[in-house]
């Protein structure tokens, strides 16, 4: 059960794209699409961006975006605004009839 | 609307017991599967287990099984968590948060902090 990979940091300035990648194994993300993303400002509970891979709920901008290849996911955000400093983390269903989330990115605005 | 709202965090010494709630209101609770997620002071996100919608099946991270349980009481519409033996490693805010039931979580709680000191 360890956690899925994210980079530590990623950045980008207004109006730029980034992408967010999430690294697991075949047991979890490469096994499933079962991979949600959450976004989280300080203090406040994670929110809900994207889940089953790409799916958008309701309410989250369409600048986000979700994707996997293999055993790696990823989010893109587009347009890339201020509002979008934040933690971002991954998560995925996994064989062990668990769940597991990433190490989180830090999204830094310029 | 939709809430959830945790309560029972506290300070605790290594070695104690302590007994999260959430409570639900807002939806189907008897319906939906719940998890607990937690998060280290500036750490990230841990799923710690979760709960079938009647309370038949548990799952559980590793770290915690055989020292947490997850419990249910739908008549109350409320999720506990008892944990034991706590360890100074368990200092987090606890979430409380609803499975959509397709693997992701769709609703959180603003969550408790439990802290393990001496």
């Amino acid at each position: 059960q360890s956690a899925l990979t994210q980079p530590a940091s990623v950045s980008g300035s207004p109006g730029q794209s980034i992408t967010i990648s999430c690294t697991g194994t075949s047991s979890d993300v490469g096994g499933y699409d079962y991979v949600s993303w959450y976004q989280q400002h300080p203090g406040e509970a994670p929110k809900l961006m994207i889940y089953g891979v790409s799916n958008r709920p309701s309410g989250v901008s369409s600048r986000f975006s979700g994707s996997k290849s293999g055993d790696t996911a990823s989010l893109t955000i587009s347009g890339l605004q201020a509002e979008d400093e934040a933690d971002y983390y991954c998560s995925s269903y996994t064989s062990s009839i668990t769940h597991v989330f990433g190490t989180g990115t830090k999204v830094t605005v310029l | 609307e939709v809430q959830l709202v945790e309560s029972g965090g506290a300070l605790v010494q290594p070695g104690g017991s302590l007994r999260l709630s959430c409570a639900a209101s807002g939806f189907i609770f008897s319906s939906s599967w719940m998890t607990w997620v937690r998060q280290a002071p500036g750490k990230g996100l841990e799923w710690v287990g979760n709960i079938r919608p009647d309370g038949s099946d548990k799952y559980y991270v590793d770290s915690v099984k055989g020292r947490f349980t997850i419990s249910r009481d739908n008549a109350k519409n409320s999720l506990y968590l008892q944990m034991n033996s706590l360890r100074v490693e368990d200092t987090a805010v606890y979430y409380c948060a609803r499975d959509s039931g397709n693997f992701f979580v769709d609703v959180w709680g603003q969550g408790t902090t439990v802290t393990v000191s001496s």
